[in-house]
C-alpha cells in the first residue's frame, strides 16, 4: 500500500455532465500529479500540483481542472464530459518537494461516460 | 514528441526463469527512469528507479540497467514467480518538463506455472 487514496473507486456519468475526483496524498508528500489511463494504454500526464499551485500540465483541454488544498489533498474536475473521457484516473504523490522524486500511485477512479 | 516505448507487448516465461523487459526511450535529456508494475484493477506500483548518472541498480530480485549510449532501459526479474504476472511500464522524467512522468505502452508479463 502506498498510502495514496482516491475516491470514488468507480463512477458512471453521462455525456455533458461534470465530475469531481478526489485524492489524498501520502503523509509528508506535498506534490500531487494526475494521470489518465485509457484501457490497454500507459498513463498520460494531466497536470501536477505543488504546494497548492499548478506545476506543469500535459496535453489536456481546459475542461480538465484541478485544485490542491492546504493539507495537500487534491481534486480533479472534468466539465462537459465526453465519451472518450472514460478511463482510469490515477493520482500520484511525491515529495517532500524535490523534482524527480518517486511518484507513488493510488488505486485510481474508474470513470465510465455513457 | 518525446516518448518512451517498449519492444515487446507480451512476454511469457516459465516460473523460476529470469525475465527481461526492455524499453527504449527517445529523450536523451531525461534525468530519471522508473519501472512500475500494474496488476489488474490497481494503480501502478513502484518497483525500482535509476537516475541518469547510473547504469545499474539492484533491488530485491530486480535489476534495472540503463544504457544511455543507445537510450535503452531494461528490467530484469530473477526467479520469476506467478505473483510477478502483471503489466510493466517504464517511465521517464525530464525535469525541465515539470517533473511529469512519460509512460510507454506497457509489457504484459505472463508467468506459466
Amino acid at each position: 500500500e502506498t498510502g495514496v487514496t482516491q475516491s470514488p473507486t468507480h463512477l458512471i456519468k453521462t455525456r455533458g455532465q461534470q465530475v469531481t475526483l478526489r485524492c489524498s496524498s501520502q503523509s509528508g508528500h506535498n506534490t500531487v500529479s494526475w494521470y489518465q489511463q485509457a484501457l490497454g494504454q500507459g498513463p498520460q500526464f494531466i497536470f501536477q500540483y505543488y504546494r497548492e499551485e499548478e506545476n506543469g500540465r500535459g496535453n489536456f483541454p481546459p475542461r480538465f481542472s484541478g485544485l490542491q488544498f492546504p493539507n495537500y489533498s487534491s481534486e480533479l474536475n472534468v466539465n462537459a464530459l465526453e465519451l472518450d473521457d472514460s478511463a482510469l484516473y490515477l493520482c500520484a504523490s511525491s515529495g517532500p518537494g524535490t523534482l524527480g522524486e518517486t511518484q507513488y500511485f493510488g488505486p485510481g477512479t474508474r470513470l465510465l461516460v455513457l | 514528441g518525446e516518448s518512451v516505448g517498449l519492444h515487446l507487448p507480451t512476454l511469457s516465461v516459465q516460473e523460476g526463469d529470469n525475465s527481461i523487459i526492455n524499453c527504449a526511450y527517445s529523450n536523451s535529456a531525461s534525468d530519471y527512469f522508473i519501472w512500475y508494475k500494474q496488476e489488474s484493477g490497481k494503480g501502478p506500483q513502484f518497483i525500482i528507479d535509476i537516475r541518469s548518472n547510473m547504469d545499474k541498480r539492484q533491488g530485491q530480485r530486480v535489476t534495472v540497467l540503463l544504457n544511455k549510449t543507445v537510450k535503452h532501459l531494461s528490467l530484469q526479474i530473477a526467479a520469476t514467480q506467478p505473483g510477478d504476472s502483471a503489466v510493466y511500464f517504464c517511465a521517464e522524467i525530464f525535469n525541465n518538463a515539470g517533473n511529469m512522468l512519460t509512460f510507454g505502452g506497457g509489457t504484459r508479463l505472463m508467468v506459466k506455472p
